[in-house]
C-alpha cells in the first residue's frame, strides 16, 4: 500500500465550479500534512498547510480527519488559473523532516 | 533576490558517464533535499542533509551521490551505476524552525 493515496484524476471543470480533492495516508504517526500545487514542468510550490481544525486560505479549504487520516482540499469557483496537478505530502516526522508525496491529482479548468 | 537555484536547467547525459547537477541556496536553511519525479509519478527521496558535512540516503540513493561542505550547496552527482537516469531532479531546502520544504526549479536529465 503507498504510504499516501491521492484521487487519480484528472479532473475537467467548468470555470466557476467546486472540486474537491481527496487524499488517505497510511502511517498513523504521521504529524504534518500539506497541499503542493505543481504547474506543467515546474517546481512543487507550497498550496496551504493542513491544520487539524481546518483552515481556508481564499477560495481553498483544508481539512484533515486524523482518526480517517484523511486529507481533502476543495477549491471553490475554480479559475483558470488553477489548472495544475496538487499534491498532497505528508511529513511523518522521521529523521530529517523527510515528506512524502501523493502522486497528484491533475486539474484542468476549462472556459 | 532569495531562494534556490539550480543548474543547468537541461543536462545531457551520455553512456557511463558521471555528471553533476547543482544546487544553491541563500536562505540561510541547514536542510537540503534531493528528489526526483519521473512522468505521472510523485517525487521520491534520493539523499537529504540536515547540517553541513552530513547527509543521509533517502529512499532511492543507488546511483547517486551528494556532498555538502557549505551550507549553501548541495550537489547531486548520477553515477553511470544509475541505469535509468531519465527524470526530472528537484533540489529542495527547509528552515529548521519550519517543515516545510521550497524547491528550486529543477534540471531535466536525459540520457543521449
Amino acid at each position: 500500500r503507498k504510504e499516501v493515496e491521492q484521487d487519480p484524476g484528472p479532473f475537467n471543470v467548468p470555470e466557476g465550479a467546486t472540486v474537491a480533492f481527496n487524499c488517505t495516508y497510511s502511517n498513523s504517526a504521521s504529524q504534518s500534512f500539506f497541499w503542493y500545487r505543481q504547474d506543467c514542468r515546474k517546481e512543487p510550490k507550497l498550496l496551504m498547510s493542513v491544520y487539524s481544525s481546518g483552515n481556508e486560505d481564499g477560495r481553498f479549504t483544508a481539512q484533515l480527519n486524523r482518526a480517517s487520516q484523511y486529507i481533502s482540499l476543495l477549491i471553490r469557483d475554480s479559475k483558470l488559473s488553477d489548472s495544475a496537478t496538487y499534491l498532497c505530502v505528508v511529513n511523518v516526522l522521521r529523521s530529517g523532516s523527510r515528506l512524502t508525496f501523493g502522486e497528484g491529482t491533475q486539474l484542468t479548468v476549462n472556459p | 533576490d532569495g531562494g534556490i537555484t539550480q543548474s543547468p536547467k537541461y543536462l545531457f547525459r551520455k553512456e557511463g558517464q558521471n555528471v553533476t547537477l547543482s544546487c544553491e541556496q541563500n536562505l540561510n536553511h541547514d536542510a537540503m533535499y534531493w528528489y526526483r519525479q519521473d512522468p505521472g509519478q510523485g517525487l521520491r527521496l534520493i539523499y537529504y542533509s540536515q547540517i553541513v558535512n552530513d547527509f543521509q540516503k533517502g529512499d532511492i540513493a543507488e546511483g547517486y551521490s551528494v556532498s555538502r561542505e557549505k551550507k549553501e550547496s548541495f550537489p547531486l552527482t548520477v553515477t553511470s551505476a544509475q541505469k535509468n537516469p531519465t527524470a526530472f531532479y528537484l533540489c529542495a531546502s527547509r528552515s529548521g524552525s519550519t517543515e516545510t520544504q521550497y524547491f528550486g526549479p529543477g534540471t531535466r536529465l536525459l540520457v543521449l
